[in-house]
């Protein structure tokens, strides 16, 4: 298995442009999240997915879109990118929603927004 | 609402110092909790978790963890460190199904 993959592993983006960052899993897992980490801040989860169909907003979902069309691939869309966005990605999952399974993180995404 | 502290935010260490990382949270029902490393430049890997029973808990590359309920804190300890340990750690605490709240993060510097 390749576990949790993301794409790009950087990018540069102008101010106003707009760009999917990819997320796929091999794990056939239910549960997908990505999570932003800033210096200081620990990782603040964006948005999540509990299954193929359904997302929903976490701690800091402002200027980000998702979905989930398939178990496997949960992208992250930024609609119209602010230096504020400027960030490492990261994608997560986890075998189901349960209170006691873990997650599986990507390598990230290191997004830079000028 | 739920936070996660993690107090230390730089610790720098000699090769073959004893460690302990202080990682306290606030929140009064069931929780799960988890310590996280990422090494230079890789993505977040699971140490050890807690999800009931011996609150003592043992997970890889020799560190333990204690959850103490009374203190709402899961420190994380190995005795010995060494020059591989240098990475940043993460204490994460699940409150509920799609609930995960991560630390700040504690850097550690080990000193051959």
């Amino acid at each position: 298995n390749a576990g949790v993959t993301q794409t790009p592993k950087f990018q540069v983006l102008k101010t106003g442009q707009s760009m999917t960052l990819q997320c796929a899993q091999d794990m056939n897992h239910e549960y997908m999240s990505w999570y932003r980490q800033d210096p200081g801040m620990g990782l603040r989860l964006i948005h999540y997915s509990v299954g193929a169909g359904i997302t929903d907003q976490g701690e800091v979902p402002n200027g980000y879109n998702v979905s989930r069309s398939t178990t496997e691939d949960f992208p992250l869309r930024l609609l119209s990118a602010a230096p504020s966005q400027t960030s490492v990605y990261f994608c997560a999952s986890s075998y189901s929603t349960s209170l006691l399974t873990e997650q599986y993180f990507g390598p990230g995404t290191r997004l830079t927004v000028t | 609402a739920q936070s996660v502290s993690q107090h230390n935010h730089h610790v720098i260490l000699s090769e073959a110092a004893s460690l302990e990382l202080g990682c306290n949270y606030s929140y009064g029902g069931t929780v799960n909790l988890f310590w996280y490393v990422q090494y230079p430049g890789q993505h977040l890997q699971l140490l050890l978790k807690y999800f009931s029973g011996d609150p003592l808990v043992k997970g890889i590359k020799g560190f333990e963890a204690e959850f103490i309920k009374s203190k709402f804190s899961f420190n994380l300890r190995k005795p010995s460190v060494q020059w591989s340990d240098t990475a940043e750690y993460f204490c994460a605490v699940k409150t509920g199904a799609n609930n995960l709240f991560f630390g700040t993060g504690t850097r550690l510097t080990v000193i051959p």
